[in-house]
């Protein structure tokens, strides 16, 4: 089955600065990718997410790149705010579940 | 509110115990997937429900079981339970199966004593 690689598992960044998490996965029939942010004790929320037809999608602040070729996506969070502190989840799916990486623990140091 | 519902927000139990965890989808979603969630730990998948039959699997002990209903809700049962079931579960649904967004429950913290 799939399987999804995430790093860093900690992240501190300064207020401002840009943080980037980055994904692998297994199955090349992976075809949906969203990202999850769960602050603490409260539910995972998807944040963004990108299909195999698209390299890069943005909302914001916040952009995911995806290399089919290399089986990588990647978060990118710019002007980070202290209230972007949270876990951040990637997850993959080749068209039944989601496989999900085992989290990043972003801090924005303000 | 992700529009899934998750009953009860918290429960403690004795280990040996039997438990029902319960959830209800968001409306029109058709898939409902379960998730265990230990201290620190990530999203392990349990088991995957679509349009009331069983559609995947992943590390669910013989212990934990499973259904999705007539009426979409679905529910996790776990039985003789052990110290290291004690976590949240997370419910999930879709409207599809897999490719589409998922929209998480609250969570079931569960704590075995």
């Amino acid at each position: 089955g799939e399987n999804v690689e995430q790093h860093p598992s900690t992240l501190s960044v300064q207020e401002g600065d840009s943080a980037v998490i980055k994904c692998t996965y297994s199955d090349s029939a992976s075809n949906y990718f969203p990202w999850y942010k769960q602050e603490l004790g409260k539910r995972p929320q998807l944040i963004i997410d990108i299909r195999s037809n698209v390299g890069e999608k943005k909302d914001q602040r916040i952009a995911v790149t995806l290399n089919k070729t290399a089986k990588h996506f990647s978060l990118h969070i710019t002007e980070t705010q202290p209230e972007d502190s949270a876990v951040y989840f990637c997850a993959a799916s080749p068209g039944n579940q989601f496989y999900f990486g085992t989290g990043t623990s972003l801090t924005v140091i303000p | 509110d992700s529009g899934v519902t998750q009953t009860p927000k918290h429960l403690i139990t004795a280990t040996g115990q039997r438990v029902t965890l319960r959830c209800s989808p968001r409306s029109g979603d058709l898939s409902v997937y379960w998730y265990q969630q230990s201290l620190d730990q990530g999203l392990q998948f349990l088991i995957q429900y679509y349009n009331g039959e069983e559609r995947a699997k992943g590390n669910i002990l013989e212990r934990f079981s499973a259904q999705q209903f007539p009426d979409l809700h679905s529910e996790l049962n776990l039985s003789s339970l052990e110290l290291g079931d004690s976590a949240l579960y997370f419910c999930a649904s879709s409207e599809y199966t897999g490719n589409t967004e998922a929209f998480f429950g609250q969570g079931t913290r569960l704590t075995v004593v």
